[in-house]
């Protein structure tokens, strides 16, 4: 079975600090996507992003950056600058490449951010 | 394009009821999967549908079901009702051609059992 933890489960900072999001996981699998959805108080998903197992290129798009290390088996996300509409519950979540289209959550974190 | 839509928003039951929640994935994706959302259990996945067939199920009793229509909208139906049973339902699309694709998530219906 595979899991996935957010250990941090509430954030607070204040507008323009940078923060980072933790992600630990765990799988038999050699093969995975790992994912970040975050999810603003009107309560959709919004993915973010998608990263496979083979790939552990970090990846930055605009004040966002993922840093993926399988030797930690951990999926961190870096939010710099962080900005009032950053405020959200940002979860982690994790597909083998053997379970179906079947996404398993971490426990999510609550970012604060505020002005 | 237009994203997933799930009709309605806020339904409240009361327990021993039905309810039936709906979801229209985003146009072109054949996959439509549902989740619950509680404060105590966080995401968990309920099932999948793909192509009119329930593909992958999750861990839930059988008072949870589903469909898929063949323009890949899809259904959720809970029977008798429990207090547990409220929650945030989510549901999300996906291409479907992978059993991997990345889902796109609805705003979700928000169930509250009386």
């Amino acid at each position: 079975a595979q899991k996935v933890t957010q250990a941090q489960t509430e954030i607070s900072v204040v507008e323009k600090e940078d923060v980072t999001l933790d992600c630990v996981y765990e799988t038999r699998d050699t093969t995975y996507y790992l994912f970040w959805y975050k999810q603003p108080p009107s309560g959709e998903l919004v993915f973010l992003i998608r990263r496979n197992s083979f790939d552990e290129q970090n990846e930055i798009s605009g004040r966002y950056s993922w840093n993926f290390q399988k030797s930690t088996s951990s999926f961190n996300f870096t939010i710099t600058a962080s900005q009032v509409v950053d405020s959200a519950v940002y979860f982690c979540a994790l597909i083998p490449n053997n379970a179906g289209n079947m996404l398993t959550f971490g426990g999510g974190t609550r970012l604060m951010v505020k002005p | 394009k237009a994203g997933v839509t799930q009709t309605p928003r806020y339904l409240i039951k009361t327990r021993g009821q039905q309810v039936t929640l709906s979801c229209s994935p985003i146009s072109g994706h054949r996959s439509v999967s549902w989740y619950q959302q509680t404060p105590g259990q966080g995401l968990q996945f309920l099932f999948e549908y793909f192509s009119e067939t329930q593909r992958n199920k999750g861990n839930f009793p059988g008072r949870f079901s589903g469909r898929q229509f063949s323009n890949s909208r899809s259904e959720m139906n809970v029977s008798t009702l429990e207090l547990g049973d409220s929650a945030l339902y989510l549901c999300a699309s996906s291409l479907g051609d992978s059993l991997t694709d990345t889902q796109y998530f609805g705003p979700g219906t928000r169930l509250t059992v009386l």
